[in-house]
């Protein structure tokens, strides 16, 4: 089984409406990383989250919010979606003192209509 | 601060030749330096990093890459292109020390291989 999986892969949908995009981890990490990618843009880090009471504004925060709802689960919401939002979305893991390697999931390739 | 600048948004090689892929850096301290690739409708996975031991890394699938302080450079290279190594390549720097939760990515390099 993934060690990060993410739910779900695609998702289509409407301009105003709201999205969640989840994350689990198996691999007992405690930090947890929502980015985006686009194309020709490499991945811009959205939120992170150091533990469950420890949540963070990354660089391109706004539009979004996240929950922390456990160690192993890390929740992107968009409130009130628009077209420029049409990403791939992917959540990351790293383990405190490991040089911040990160470990990536899947990937949510999400369109805005 | 850091930044990373990877040196072309597309690399097309033959099989069997030399793969290389440039990325240069800018840290305000010491960095940690990472190239993760991204195969079709795939999440990130990690080539290889250097974390301040050996200058010269090894990583899978035959990868290896040189941190040169006085270049700032962490290019990436393959001896001999296959054609499995089509993918993107991301390159990435984060600061060591207390404050090195963020990993920042160049753009990315396609890497096309040619039959």
């Amino acid at each position: 089984d993934a060690d990060v999986t993410q739910t779900p892969r695609n998702r289509i949908t409407k301009t105003g409406k709201r999205i969640m995009l989840e994350c689990s981890q198996t691999k007992g990490h405690d930090r947890m990383y929502w980015y985006r990618q686009d194309p020709g843009l490499g991945l811009r880090l959205i939120y992170y989250s150091f533990d469950v009471k420890d949540i963070n504004k990354g660089e391109i925060s706004d539009g979004y919010s996240v929950s922390r709802q456990a160690q192993a689960k890390f929740s992107l919401s968009l409130e009130s979606a628009i077209p420029n939002q049409t990403a791939l979305y992917f959540c990351a893991t790293s383990d405190f003192g490991s040089n911040n390697e990160q470990f990536f999931g899947p990937g949510t390739r999400l369109t805005v209509l | 601060a850091q930044s990373v600048t990877q040196l072309g948004s597309h690399v097309s090689v033959s099989e069997g030749a030399l793969v290389l892929l440039r990325c240069n850096y800018s840290s305000s301290v010491p960095p940690y330096l990472f190239w993760y690739v991204q195969y079709p409708n795939q999440g990130l996975q990690l080539l290889l990093k250097y974390t301040s031991a050996a200058t010269l890394v090894k990583g899978i699938n035959g990868f290896e890459a040189e941190f040169k302080k006085s270049e700032t450079s962490f290019h990436l290279t393959k001896p001999s292109a296959h054609m499995s190594d089509a993918a993107e390549y991301f390159c990435a720097v984060s600061l060591s020390g207390g404050s090195n939760y963020k990993l920042t990515f160049g753009k990315g390099t396609l890497l096309t291989v040619n039959p």
